[in-house]
């Protein structure tokens, strides 16, 4: 159980498009999402935390605009990088909290979306 | 935001044992992680451990906790191939974020 899945799980666009990537836990209900970014070799660095019904919570540095995200159902989140650049290249890995949390606040994450924009 | 650090590279030959450590600098992590990613992959919990607890074994793998260092290690007992991967540790803050290290490449070596 505890499964997340991503969607897709690569892309490859051009400069100038928007992108959209699903985050779906799909075998429980999240309240609360949560995206992430990562770099190659370094750490995942939280973008923003997506809750259901209401808007995201994003972290200093992130620009809204640019990164929307829409939470709209107890196992769907949705990230969407508008008007990508080649400098929005990453792998983006979401995760999810279970409704129903375990003593240890876990995350389950996402196997993540590898987007390269030329 | 907080500083969780780690070392980022470790070999060792396989059937070794394997210590990765992780410093953090926010006291008041409620609970800290280890996590496992492989190539291309999402992350994989391994072990957690509970911040008012010192020790946790499970299987080949044990966490020791000194908070008083902010230090946090994972041993992997009898290391093989397959334990090749990134590992992460990562501390919460209540019930939100996550604040995950830089990330130790383990390489296992025949």
């Amino acid at each position: 159980g505890a499964v997340v899945s991503q969607h897709p799980s690569w892309v490859i666009c051009k400069s100038g498009t928007s992108v959209k990537i699903e985050c779906r836990s799909l075998d429980f209900q999240a309240t609360t999402m949560f995206w992430y970014r990562q770099f190659p070799k370094q750490s995942l660095m939280l973008m923003a935390t997506s809750n259901e019904g209401s808007k995201a919570t994003y972290e200093q540095g992130v620009e809204k605009d640019k990164f929307l995200i829409n939470h709209a159902s107890l196992t769907l989140s949705t990230l969407t990088v508008t008007s990508a650049h080649p400098e929005d290249s990453s792998f983006y890995i979401c995760s999810a909290r279970p409704l129903d949390r375990f003593s240890y606040n876990e995350q389950f994450f996402g196997p993540g979306t590898r987007l390269t924009v030329l | 935001g907080e500083d969780v650090e780690q070392s980022l590279f470790l070999s060792v030959r396989e059937g070794d044992s394997s210590v990765i450590n992780c410093t953090y600098t926010d006291s008041s992590s409620t609970y800290l992680y280890w996590y496992k990613q492989e190539p291309g992959a999402g992350l994989q919990l391994l072990t957690y451990i509970f911040s008012n607890m010192d020790m946790k074994q499970d299987q080949r793998l044990t966490v020791l906790l000194n908070k008083k260092d902010k230090h946090l290690s994972l041993r992997i007992a009898d290391t093989q191939t397959g334990d090749s991967a990134i590992y992460f540790c990562a501390e919460s803050l209540g019930e939100d974020k996550f604040y995950f290290g830089s990330g130790t490449k383990l390489n296992v070596k025949p």
